[in-house]
């Protein structure tokens, strides 16, 4: 069985200022972990996502996620946060085998103020 | 770029009724998904489909619900009594074949509101 959790349900930040969005998961097999964007009245937009390899990965709009085991967490951090940041963040994780099925967390919604 | 597409955007229904949510995935893709958001909570898987098939379902996708793919474009999913709890933003989803782990590319959402 798999588990996402999402500290927090808001994160606010100034623009320019760092965004860090924490994500801890659960999984009895090697997961794959991925972090999706959801803007007003759209659907959910892939930011990035960890399967194999390099454990620090990049994604759209300078932000990126790093993968630790050890802590099973994979985090979304952005060096400067802007105001198109706004938006809701989801993280998920789906097996490694099987069909992929994403299992999601509540979601953070990201507050950017000028 | 392609983009996985869903109607209607907003549904609203009696209790009881029968309603039909309509998706078309990307057309190369193979695997194909629903998802669930109640208003506040957490996105919910509730099938995939592949090869003509369920592949996978949660506990949630009862009897209630059923899916189809009529004429390798389209992507339904039926839900033939609804109940209030029914009331939710369902996303469609396709990913291309291959390994586990590819991206599930989503469409906008249809918000159904049973009433």
């Amino acid at each position: 069985a798999q588990s996402v959790t999402q500290l927090g349900s808001h994160v606010s930040v100034s623009e320019g200022a760092l965004v860090l969005l924490r994500c801890n998961y659960s999984s009895s097999v090697p997961p794959y972990l991925f972090w999706y964007v959801q803007y007003p009245n759209q659907g959910l937009q892939l930011l990035l996502k960890y399967t194999t390899g390099a454990t620090l990965v990049k994604g759209i709009n300078g932000f990126e996620a790093e993968f630790k085991k050890s802590e099973t967490s994979f985090h979304l951090t952005k060096p400067s946060a802007h105001m198109s940041d706004a938006a809701e963040y989801f993280c998920a994780v789906s097996a490694y085998s099987g069909y992929s099925t994403l299992t999601f967390g509540k979601g953070t919604m990201l507050l950017v103020s000028p | 770029e392609p983009e996985v597409t869903q109607t209607p955007s907003h549904q609203v229904t009696q209790m009881g009724q029968e309603v039909i949510l309509r998706c078309v995935p990307i057309s190369n893709h193979l695997y194909f998904y629903w998802y669930r958001q109640i208003l506040g909570q957490k996105v919910e898987f509730l099938v995939s489909f592949y090869n003509n098939e369920i592949s996978e379902k949660s506990e949630i996708f009862d009897d209630q619900f059923s899916v189809e793919r009529p004429d390798g474009s389209n992507f339904t999913l039926k839900i033939r009594s609804t109940k209030l709890e029914d009331s939710a933003m369902y996303f469609c989803a396709s990913r291309p074949g291959g390994s586990g782990g590819g991206e599930q590319f989503f469409g906008p959402g249809t918000r159904l509101t049973v009433l």
